[in-house]
């Protein structure tokens, strides 16, 4: 079974520009969570979605956006671009009726804000 | 205090020890408690969960849940390099709910 896929993997972009990323699940996986990863914050949790519907959310700012397609397959959006942003965003996906415990993850996409 | 804490290391061990890694949590409400793996430039990849006390082995893998003392361990027994990485401890409170990990620990197997 192919993994977890995101694209693309690396993206260069400026302060006040958005971003728009992709995430594919595993064949049969409905839940999608995003996640931050930087640093000096670490693995941060933005918001997961199950069937098209945001279940669960983070405390990251409404900048932040995510949406679910009929087919399981994810975007999230990042609008007004800070350098803080810059970070490896992570797509994970989960078997139905699992959520967090049990969750595979992609190999992420490596954003930076200039 | 941080719901999830955890030594960042770096640890260096010679291959073929014991490894013990190490979380502790402040939050009563978590349910379920992970372990992942994250080479450089990779993706987290789960290790193994467990739900409440208790041991749980995979392999050279053991992960002990002690909630009475709110702590969590993994051990990894004969390492080897290719289990340089770094880890991850997770918690989940209920699902649906909510996911913390911890920092991470920096591991190096020597050969």
């Amino acid at each position: 079974k192919a993994g977890v896929t995101q694209t693309p993997r690396y993206l260069i972009k400026t302060r006040g520009q958005q971003v728009t990323l992709s995430c594919s699940p595993i064949s049969g996986h409905r839940s999608v969570s995003w996640y931050q990863q930087t640093p000096g914050q670490g693995l941060q949790f933005l918001f997961e979605y199950f069937s098209e519907t945001q279940r669960n959310k983070g405390n990251f700012p409404g900048r932040f956006s995510g949406r679910q397609f009929s087919n399981s397959r994810s975007e999230m959006n990042v609008s007004t671009l800070e350098l803080g942003d810059s970070a490896l965003y992570l797509c994970a996906s989960s078997p139905s009726g699992v959520t967090f415990h049990e969750q595979y993850f992609g190999p992420g996409t490596r954003l930076t804000v200039t | 205090q941080k719901e999830v804490e955890q030594d960042p290391g770096p640890l260096s061990v010679p291959e073929g020890a014991i490894v013990s890694l190490n979380c502790t949590y402040s939050n009563s409400a978590f349910q379920y408690f992970m372990w992942y793996r994250q080479y450089s430039r990779k993706g987290p990849e789960l290790l193994m969960y467990t739900y409440s006390s208790g041991n749980k082995e995979d392999g050279r893998f053991t992960a002990q849940v002690d909630k009475s003392s709110k702590y969590i361990s993994l051990f990894i027994r004969d390492s080897q390099p290719s289990d340089s990485a770094t880890y991850l401890c997770a918690y989940e409170k209920t699902s649906y709910d909510k996911v913390i990990f911890g920092p991470g620990t920096s591991l190096s197997v020597i050969p």
